[in-house]
């Protein structure tokens, strides 16, 4: 499997609402990573999870919380968050530790939020 | 501060002509660098990545780059255009372990 797969593909929620966004591989990479891309512009890294420790936030606001419950799982918890927050959310994932690695990115989640 | 810069934000070519997708790098040491394509509405592909190892990389779908350090470049290159190469591209750097740093993209398009 040398797939990252996220659900759900398309995402509609209130203001006020509470969601989720998942992502999935099984390719035994121990990074994982959150990035929000805005139309037209290039994606923005959020979050880095190394062994499943949050090692890096890029001063993300309190309304996303991520979650890595196991190696081959990352999350995004989502609320009260505002219009602007619409975007395709990116996931990816790696290798740790050496030179000659890629990432792999899933399809993203297109969030919009009313 | 490693950074990469994209020349170009729009390309068009047409079918069955070279493509040429310009990107500098900015790096204190060899950089690992990376070009991902992205259809409309999909997510992020890896064309290829240089890692030091040979400076002419081959990727997928007959794309390659050279990187020339004297340049300070790593541009991206096809012999012949396919209208499914319409895309926007990304060259990308790594910066320490685990973090990407995106050029602002080039928006390929391909007229038949």
């Amino acid at each position: 499997d040398t797939e990252v797969t996220q659900t759900p593909k398309h995402l509609v929620m209130g203001m006020t609402n509470k969601k989720s966004l998942k992502c999935e591989q099984h390719m035994g990479h121990r990074a994982m990573y959150w990035y929000k891309q805005k139309a037209k512009k290039p994606p923005e890294l959020m979050f880095v999870y190394s062994y499943e420790k949050l090692s890096i936030n890029e001063s993300v606001p309190s309304r996303f919380s991520p979650e890595c419950p196991n190696s081959s799982l990352l999350n995004l918890h989502l609320h009260a968050l505002q219009p602007e927050d619409s975007a395709l959310y990116l996931c990816a994932s790696s290798q740790v530790y050496g030179t000659d690695y890629g990432y792999t990115f899933g399809s993203g989640t297109r969030l919009t939020v009313v | 501060a490693q950074s990469v810069t994209q020349l170009d934000s729009h390309v068009s070519v047409s079918e069955g002509t070279p493509v040429l997708l310009r990107c500098n790098y900015s790096s204190s040491y060899s950089p690992s660098l990376f070009w991902y394509v992205q259809h409309p509405n999909k997510g992020l592909q890896l064309l290829l990545k240089y890692t030091s190892a040979a400076t002419l990389v081959k990727g997928i779908n007959g794309f390659e780059a050279e990187f020339k350090k004297s340049e300070t470049s790593f541009h991206l290159t096809k012999p012949s255009a396919h209208m499914s190469d319409a895309a926007e591209y990304f060259c990308v750097v790594r910066v320490g372990a685990n973090k990407l740093i995106f050029g602002t993209g080039t928006l390929l398009a391909v007229q038949p």
